[in-house]
C-alpha cells in the first residue's frame, strides 16, 4: 500500500464547477498535512496547509479527518488557471525534523 | 528574494555515465533537500540535509548516489555510474529550520536528466 493515495484523474471540469480531490494515508503518526500544487513541467508549489478543525483560503477548502486518515481539497468556482497537479502532502518526520511523503497527483483540466 | 537556484536545467548522458547537480538554495536557509520525481510520480525523497550534516538518507541509493552540502550553504547531487531508471527530474528544496509544525519547503526549478 502506498503511504500517500491520490486519485490520478484527470478531472475534466468547466470553468465555474465545484471539483473535490481526496488522499488517504497510512501512517497513523504523521504530524502535518499539506496540498501543493505543480504546473506542468514546474517545480511544486505550497497552496495551503490543513488543519483538523478544516481551513479555507478564497476558493479552496482543506480538510482533515484523522480517524479515517483522509485529507480532501474543495475548489469552488474553477478558473482555467487553476488546471494543474494537486499533490497530497503528509508529513511523517519526527525528532524536530520534518520529512514530507508526496502522493502521486490529482490532474485538474478546466475547460471554458 | 531570489529563490532555490538548480543548474543545469537539462542533461541528457549514456547509461554507466556520471552526472553531477547543484544546488543554491535561499539564503538563511539551513535545512536543503534532494527529490526525484519520476514522470506520472509525486517527488522522493532521496536526501536531507540540516546545515552541513545528513538528517535522512535512508532513500538514496548509496551505490550509485551520493550528495554533498560544503559549508551548509550550496550542495551537489552526483550519480555513477548512471541507469536508465534514473531518468527523472531531480528537485532541490531548502526550508528555515523548524522545531516541528507545519513549514514551507521552495523548490527549484529542477534538473531533468535523460539517460539513454
Amino acid at each position: 500500500r502506498k503511504e500517500v493515495e491520490q486519485d490520478p484523474g484527470p478531472f475534466n471540469v468547466p470553468e465555474g464547477a465545484t471539483v473535490a480531490f481526496n488522499c488517504t494515508y497510512s501512517n497513523s503518526a504523521s504530524q502535518s498535512f499539506f496540498w501543493y500544487r505543480q504546473d506542468c513541467r514546474k517545480e511544486p508549489k505550497l497552496l495551503m496547509s490543513v488543519y483538523s478543525s478544516g481551513n479555507e483560503d478564497g476558493r479552496f477548502t482543506a480538510q482533515l479527518n484523522r480517524a479515517s486518515q483522509y485529507i480532501s481539497l474543495l475548489i469552488r468556482d474553477s478558473k482555467l488557471s487553476d488546471s494543474a497537479t494537486y499533490l497530497c502532502v503528509v508529513n511523517i518526520g519526527t525528532g524536530g525534523y520534518n520529512k514530507l511523503i508526496f502522493g502521486a497527483g490529482t490532474r485538474l483540466a478546466v475547460h471554458p | 528574494e531570489a529563490g532555490v537556484a538548480q543548474s543545469p536545467r537539462y542533461k541528457i548522458i549514456e547509461k554507466r555515465q556520471s552526472v553531477a547537480f547543484w544546488c543554491n538554495p535561499i539564503s538563511g536557509h539551513a535545512t536543503l533537500y534532494w527529490y526525484q520525481q519520476i514522470l506520472g510520480q509525486g517527488p522522493k525523497l532521496l536526501i536531507q540535509f540540516q546545515n552541513n550534516g545528513v538528517v535522512d538518507d535512508s532513500q538514496l541509493p548509496k551505490d550509485r548516489f551520493s550528495a554533498e552540502r560544503l559549508k551548509g550553504v550550496d550542495s551537489t547531487l552526483k550519480i555513477q555510474p548512471a541507469k536508465l531508471e534514473d531518468s527523472a527530474v531531480y528537485l532541490c528544496a531548502s526550508s528555515l529550520v523548524a522545531s516541528g509544525g507545519a513549514y514551507e519547503q521552495y523548490f527549484g526549478p529542477g534538473t531533468r536528466l535523460t539517460v539513454t
